[in-house]
């Protein structure tokens, strides 16, 4: 059960828009609408950003949006501000009745 | 307010054991599932296992099956991780989570384990 497989770093001036893809397989990312989008700064627990592959829970900056196509989940931050840079990481259920972590990006605002 | 208040940092040798702790409060501990996520030194989130404390039943990543033990004391409310041998590789921060239909919304603030002759 690998992790699912996320770019290194992602970075973009402020006011940009920049994507996360999360690639894994039919045994999770594609076979289920079970993904989550998580925010975590250095040294502080995650944040959970995005539930169920599209929804935003309550407080999360309408800036944030999730999306799927097949085995591949994306994250969209729009309108990038300081604040957001962070390590993002994916979550997604499994077949295997467990839960696998992307391998984490790193986001850099220019 | 949901709460999971995680017990304080730890310093090990290798061989030694070590159970941590995750007490939750402001909801029906025994209704959600708690989880646990390692994260190595400057490293990702690694997805351990979860249980549900209502019935005890444990799911693990088949990378930590045998290498940890997942428990609840629901009288508590608190849930535990636990090795009977530490490694030098163990050494992490743990984070105790609670899933919401596989939404992980509430996390405890980790418990940092050091392992070190």
């Amino acid at each position: 059960q690998s992790a699912l497989t996320q770019p290194a770093s992602v970075s973009g001036f402020p006011g940009q828009s920049i994507t996360i893809s999360c690639t894994g397989t039919s045994n999770d990312v594609g076979g289920y609408n079970f993904v989550s989008w998580y925010q975590q700064h250095p040294g502080k627990a995650p944040k959970l950003m995005i539930c169920d592959v599209t929804n935003r829970p309550s407080g999360v900056s309408n800036r944030f949006s999730g999306s799927k196509s097949g085995n591949t989940a994306s994250l969209t931050i729009s309108g990038l501000q300081a604040e957001d840079e962070a390590d993002y990481y994916c979550l997604s259920y499994t077949s295997y009745i467990t839960y696998v972590f992307g391998t984490g990006t790193k986001v850099t605002v220019l | 307010e949901v709460q999971l208040v995680q017990s304080g940092a730890e310093v090990k040798k290798p061989g030694e054991s070590l159970k941590i702790s995750c007490k939750g409060s402001g909801y029906t501990f025994t209704n959600y599932w708690i989880g646990w996520v390692r994260q190595m030194p400057g490293k990702g989130l690694e997805w351990m296992g979860l249980i549900y404390p209502g019935d005890s039943d444990t799911r693990y990543s088949p990378s930590f099956q045998g290498q940890v033990t997942i428990s609840a004391d629901k009288s508590i409310s608190t849930a535990y991780l636990q090795w009977t041998s530490l490694k030098v590789s163990d050494a992490a921060v743990y984070y105790c989570a609670r899933p919401d239909r596989g939404n992980y919304d509430y996390w405890g603030q980790g418990t940092l384990v050091t392992v070190s002759s």
